[in-house]
Parts: C-alpha cells; sequence; structure tokens
C-alpha cells in the first residue's frame, strides 16, 4: 500500500533561514507527488506538484521540491523563509489510484 | 459556486448521536472526496465519488460511517452513533475530473468535536 512519511512534525525557523522539509514514499512505480500547504484557518491548496520531466519542481511563493526517484523522495525547499510562511505543510503521492495519500503534515512556525 | 462549501463548520454533538455532514462542491465538479484530519494523524482518506458513485470507500473507518451524494453535486457524510474518537476535521475536496492529476479544491472543513 501506498503510504508518505513526513519525519519532521514540528519546525521553527527565524526568518531569511533557509527551510527544507522532508517526505517519502513507499511504491515502486510511477507517481505523482504533490506538496499542499494549510495557513492558519484557511483551507488546503496546492503549493507545487510533480508529474513528470524535470524533477526539480517550482512552486508559489519561492518554493521549490525535487524528486528523488532513488531515494523515494520529494522534499520541500525555500531558501529564505519569511513570517508568512507559517503554516502546516503536507506531502501527498497518488500512484495508480484516484485518491491522494497525504503525510502526516509538518508544522512549521517562522519567528520574525 | 466559487469554491467547496461544507455545513456545518462547526459541530458539538454527544457520544451515541449521529451526525450529518454536508459539502457542495465546485459546480461541474464530478470527483469528490471526503478525508478526515485529526491531530498528529495528517489527512486519512475516508471515501471517493465519481458522479454519484463511489468507486472507492475502502477509508471508510467502520459501517457507522456512510456517504452518498445526489445529482453529481452534494454529498452527505454520515456518522452513526459518533464516538469520541470521532473527533475530527472533516475536510471534502472537489476536482473537475476523477483523480487528483486535474487539482483538488478543498473546503474549510466541519470540526466534529464529540463530547
Amino acid at each position: 500500500a501506498q503510504s508518505v512519511s513526513q519525519h519532521n512534525h514540528h519546525v521553527i525557523l527565524s526568518e531569511a533561514a533557509s527551510l527544507e522539509l522532508g517526505c517519502n514514499y513507499s511504491y515502486g512505480g510511477t507517481v505523482n507527488l504533490f506538496w499542499y500547504v494549510q495557513y492558519p484557518g484557511q483551507h488546503l491548496q496546492l503549493l507545487l506538484k510533480y508529474f513528470s520531466g524535470d524533477p526539480l519542481v517550482k512552486g508559489i511563493k519561492g518554493f521549490e521540491a525535487e524528486f528523488i526517484k532513488s531515494k523515494f523522495s520529494f522534499n520541500l525547499r525555500k531558501p529564505s523563509v519569511q513570517w508568512s510562511d507559517t503554516a502546516e505543510y503536507f506531502c501527498a503521492v497518488n500512484a495508480n489510484t484516484d485518491k491522494l495519500i497525504f503525510g502526516t503534515g509538518t508544522r512549521l512556525q517562522v519567528f520574525p | 459556486g466559487a469554491g467547496v462549501s461544507q455545513s456545518p463548520s462547526n459541530k458539538v454533538t454527544e457520544k451515541g448521536k449521529d451526525v450529518e455532514l454536508r459539502c457542495d462542491p465546485i459546480s461541474g465538479h464530478t470527483a469528490l472526496y471526503w478525508y478526515r484530519q485529526s491531530l498528529g494523524q495528517g489527512l486519512e482518506f475516508l471515501i471517493y465519488f465519481q458522479g454519484n458513485s463511489a468507486p472507492d470507500k475502502s477509508g471508510l473507518p467502520s459501517d457507522r460511517f456512510s456517504a452518498e451524494r445526489t445529482g453529481g453535486s452534494v454529498s452527505t457524510l454520515t456518522i452513526q452513533r459518533t464516538q469520541q474518537e470521532d473527533s475530527a476535521v472533516y475536510l471534502c475536496a472537489s476536482s473537475p475530473r476523477q483523480g487528483p492529476l486535474y487539482g483538488y479544491t478543498f473546503g474549510s472543513g466541519t470540526r466534529l468535536t464529540v463530547v
């Protein structure tokens, strides 16, 4: 069965620090990968997605993620975080089904 | 409508009572998904509709949970004889076509508290 692991449950950073959130999935075939973000009091929204092609994917608000097939990973990165990036981040995988499987989420707190 | 609408936004119920949660998807979206978000558990898939049929209901945790969709639009998730472990945020998402490749739009959720 597909599963997604996010090992960082809670990350605390100062503004301008660099960010990397880990995401690993378990599925040996072709996958589609997603990062969703949930800002405080708001609904989940798509940050970026990978279907095929260039493994380095750029999303909104300066975020990017790299698909490394050999490591079954899709880590999210941002070179310099802002206070407004405070949110919960969810990695998700889709493979051969019509549904997304989500990880447990990473809560990011950015302090000014 | 402009987005996915869920009602009620908050629901407090007594253990053992039945509850109904409603989801109004974006007009024209044929696929509709229910997820449950619990503290520390991430988003747990419950059920998926394509039109009015549910090809995948594998995530429903027990036979106390059921869902239906009528007219290819509104969906209702019903929890019978609620238990405290049912407390969670129930999220609905819709998509123009089946499969997440076409993009999910999530509602704001219903926060269910069973006391």
